[in-house]
């Protein structure tokens, strides 16, 4: 079935640090890819998606790369700030009517 | 603004209690979705609706059950609450777009069955 695995975490880094958290997945077929983002106290969020391979999605900074190759959907920001600090979730979607499927989550804390 | 509304923020049961976590969203969507969230475990399916009655069991459904009688609003019921129910359990909504697919969540309910 579909699988998504998330680098483990916590994950600490300073203010202006490069970020990089890592996806990999599993799944029949060719999925979306989506990275969600639980800032404290709220639910998620919709950060960045990409619907096919080489797709790139952004936000906020934020970047990943659809990579079918390696069937990755690493997270990259190349300068983090305070407020980024939140769980990161990974999750794919294989088909019109199948349901999103998510990576444990990473929280990174960013400090000052 | 899009709004998925859960109805309490924190919620404190006793074992073999009857709970009803009840969500609400304002944007029309077909889909509902009930989540439970875990440290080291992330989000796992609970149930889902599609349309108004229709309910279909996700990951997890063991112990839990739904409720969709209106559109805008999708009930999660713990039969008889027990203390591995102890979690954060969040509600989502989408319309039907395929592989595009957005959910919306709500803030999340942290229920404590001691």
């Amino acid at each position: 079935g579909d699988s998504v695995t998330q680098m483990e975490g916590p994950v600490t880094l300073s203010e202006e640090a490069f970020l990089t958290i890592n996806c990999t997945y599993t799944a029949t077929g060719y999925p979306s890819l989506f990275w969600y983002v639980q800032y404290p106290g709220e639910g998620l969020q919709l950060l960045l998606k990409a619907t096919k391979a080489d797709d790139k999605g952004s936000n906020k900074g934020f970047e990943a790369t659809y990579r079918k190759e390696t069937t990755s959907f690493h997270l990259e920001k190349g300068s983090v700030q305070v407020s980024d600090s939140a769980v990161y979730f990974c999750a794919l979607k294989s088909g019109a009517n199948s349901k999103l499927t998510f990576g444990k989550g990473i929280t990174l804390s960013v400090r000052p | 603004d899009v709004k998925v509304t859960q109805s309490s923020r924190y919620l404190v049961k006793r074992t073999g209690e009857k709970v009803f976590l009840e969500c609400v969203q304002d944007m029309d969507h077909e889909n509902m979705f009930w989540y439970r969230q875990d440290p080291g475990l992330g989000l796992r399916l609970i149930y889902f609706s599609y349309d108004v009655k229709m309910k279909e069991k996700g990951d997890i459904p063991e112990g839990y059950s739904v409720s969709r009688e209106k559109k805008e609003r999708f009930s999660l019921i713990l039969e008889s609450a027990s203390t591995n129910q102890t979690s954060m359990y969040l509600c989502a909504s989408s319309t039907r777009q395929g592989l595009n697919e957005k959910l919306f969540f709500g803030s999340g309910t942290q229920l404590s069955v001691l």
